[in-house]
């Protein structure tokens, strides 16, 4: 049963810590991509990922990091550094950075 | 800088009904478009690709145009019914190997 995975679906945050956000595909997907959704917004990036060890920041990178070490993952950390985190965060990945894009169903982080 | 914007913001209409929904883009210089489903508190489900080369690509009761001379793409929905009440977002990308730009949305709801 191929597609992505996001966990947890619900994530609640102290002031102060650091989470992270887990996105597993089982496409062999090249691309993968991190985006942020608030109410009454569209998605903005956060990040993305042509191929294994390599990735970009996109338009609202500051306050999270990512890594990807291998092909189906792409974990999202949420530093203290993010001031507004509260909000919908929505993993993608495409066979190639040019492709369909396909997502997963998200992950609704809350700062309380 | 692409940008995409989506109007109206909301339409309600009867069951039965044609629908267009629009989708305007700044540069016309994209590589393709993507159209998405989004349901409350849910990912995004794709629901159409159009390389910047087609005109137009078609899906059961939803076809896509793209005219990207006067950056303007809509999404058809014929014969609406209560299921197709979602947010539809319309996505362009600029360049291949780049991440989706997004609009705000459209949500349609379908009365009975």
């Amino acid at each position: 049963d191929g597609g992505i995975t996001q966990s947890p679906k619900y994530l609640f945050r102290k002031e102060g810590q650091n989470v992270t956000l887990s996105c597993e595909q089982n496409l062999n997907h090249d691309a993968m991509y991190w985006y942020r959704q608030d109410p009454g917004q569209g998605l903005r990036l956060i990040y993305y990922s042509q191929i294994v060890n390599d990735f970009q920041k996109g338009d609202i990178a500051e306050g999270y990091s990512v890594s990807r070490e291998k092909k189906e993952s792409f974990p999202l950390t949420v530093t203290s550094a993010q001031k507004n985190p509260t909000a919908f965060y929505l993993c993608a990945s495409s066979i190639s950075g040019s492709r369909e894009a396909f997502f997963g169903q998200g992950t609704r982080l809350t700062v309380v | 800088k692409q940008e995409v914007t989506q109007i109206p913001a909301a339409l309600s209409v009867p069951e039965g009904e044609n629908l267009v929904l629009n989708c305007s883009f700044t540069d016309s210089a994209i590589y393709n478009l993507q159209w998405f489903r989004q349901d409350p508190g849910k990912g995004l489900t794709s629901l159409l690709l159009i390389q910047s080369s087609q005109r137009e690509q078609t899906s059961g009761r939803l076809n896509a145009s793209l005219d990207k001379s006067s950056g303007r793409s809509t999404l058809y929905i014929a014969a609406s019914q209560p299921g197709d009440s979602a947010t539809y977002l319309c996505a362009v990308r600029s360049q291949a190997g780049t991440a989706l730009i997004f609009g705000k949305g459209t949500t349609l709801s379908v009365s009975s």
